[in-house]
C-alpha cells in the first residue's frame, strides 16, 4: 500500500459526459501528479500540482482540468469524453516538488 | 524530444536471470528509474540510478547504465514467479523542477515455473 488513495477504482460512462477522479496523496506529501496509461500511448504525464499550485503540464487535453485543494487532495476533471479517453488514470505524490513518486492503484475509466 | 524504448515481452524460467533493456534519447537525463506494475496495482519504484553512475546493485537487482549508448538495463537474479509483472523504465530530464517522468511502454515479464 503506497498510501495514495484514488477513487473511484472503476468508472463506466458514455461519450460526451463529464467525470471527476479524486486523489488523496500520502500524508505529508505536497506534490500530486496525474498520469494517463493507455494501451497505445503507454504512461503519459498529464499535470503536477505542488501545495495547491500548478507546477507543470504535460500532454493534458484542454477538455481535462485538475486542481489541488487546501487539504492537498486533488481532482482530475475529464469533460466531453471520447472513446479514446478510456484509460487507467494514476495519481502519484511526492514529499516536495521533486522526489520519489508513490503511485495510487489507479482509476480505470471506460467510455462507451 | 524525449523517448524511452523497451521490448514488450520477456519470458524466463524460474531461477534464471532476467535482463530487461531500455534505451532513452534525452542525454540530459539526471535520473533513470525502474518501476514494477503488478496486475491491478499501481507502479512501485524498484530502483533508480543517477546518470553519473555505471552500475547500482540492490539485492537481486542490478542496474547497468551505458550513458554513451543511452542504454539502461535491469537484471533480476534468481527470478521468481512473484517477479512476473510489467517493468517500466523511466527518465527524469535535467532541470525539471519536478519528477515529470517519461516512461517506456513497459516490458511484460513472464516467469515460467
Amino acid at each position: 500500500d503506497s498510501g495514495v488513495t484514488q477513487t473511484p477504482k472503476h468508472l463506466i460512462t458514455a461519450t460526451g459526459q463529464r467525470v471527476t477522479l479524486r486523489c488523496s496523496p500520502r500524508s505529508g506529501d505536497l506534490s500530486v501528479y496525474w498520469y494517463q496509461q493507455s494501451l497505445d500511448q503507454g504512461l503519459q504525464f498529464l499535470i503536477q500540482y505542488y501545495n495547491g499550485e500548478e507546477r507543470a503540464k504535460g500532454n493534458i487535453l484542454e477538455r481535462f482540468s485538475a486542481q489541488q485543494f487546501p487539504d492537498l487532495h486533488s481532482e482530475l476533471n475529464l469533460s466531453s469524453l471520447e472513446l479514446g479517453d478510456s484509460a487507467l488514470y494514476f495519481c502519484a505524490s511526492s514529499v516536495a516538488e521533486a522526489g520519489e513518486l508513490f503511485f495510487g492503484e489507479g482509476s480505470r475509466l471506460t467510455v462507451l | 524530444g524525449e523517448d524511452v524504448e523497451q521490448s514488450l515481452f520477456l519470458s524466463v524460467r524460474e531461477g534464471d536471470s532476467s535482463v530487461i533493456n531500455c534505451t532513452y534519447t534525452d542525454s540530459s537525463s539526471t535520473y533513470l528509474y525502474w518501476y514494477k506494475q503488478e496486475p491491478g496495482a499501481g507502479l512501485q519504484l524498484l530502483t533508480y540510478i543517477f546518470s553519473n553512475m555505471d552500475m547500482k546493485q540492490d539485492q537481486r537487482l542490478t542496474v547497468l547504465l551505458n550513458k554513451k549508448d543511452k542504454h539502461l538495463s535491469l537484471r533480476i537474479a534468481d527470478t521468481q514467479t512473484g517477479d512476473s509483472a510489467i517493468y517500466f523504465c523511466a527518465e527524469s530530464p535535467l532541470g525539471a523542477g519536478s519528477y515529470q517522468l517519461t516512461f517506456g511502454k513497459g516490458t511484460k515479464l513472464s516467469v515460467i515455473p
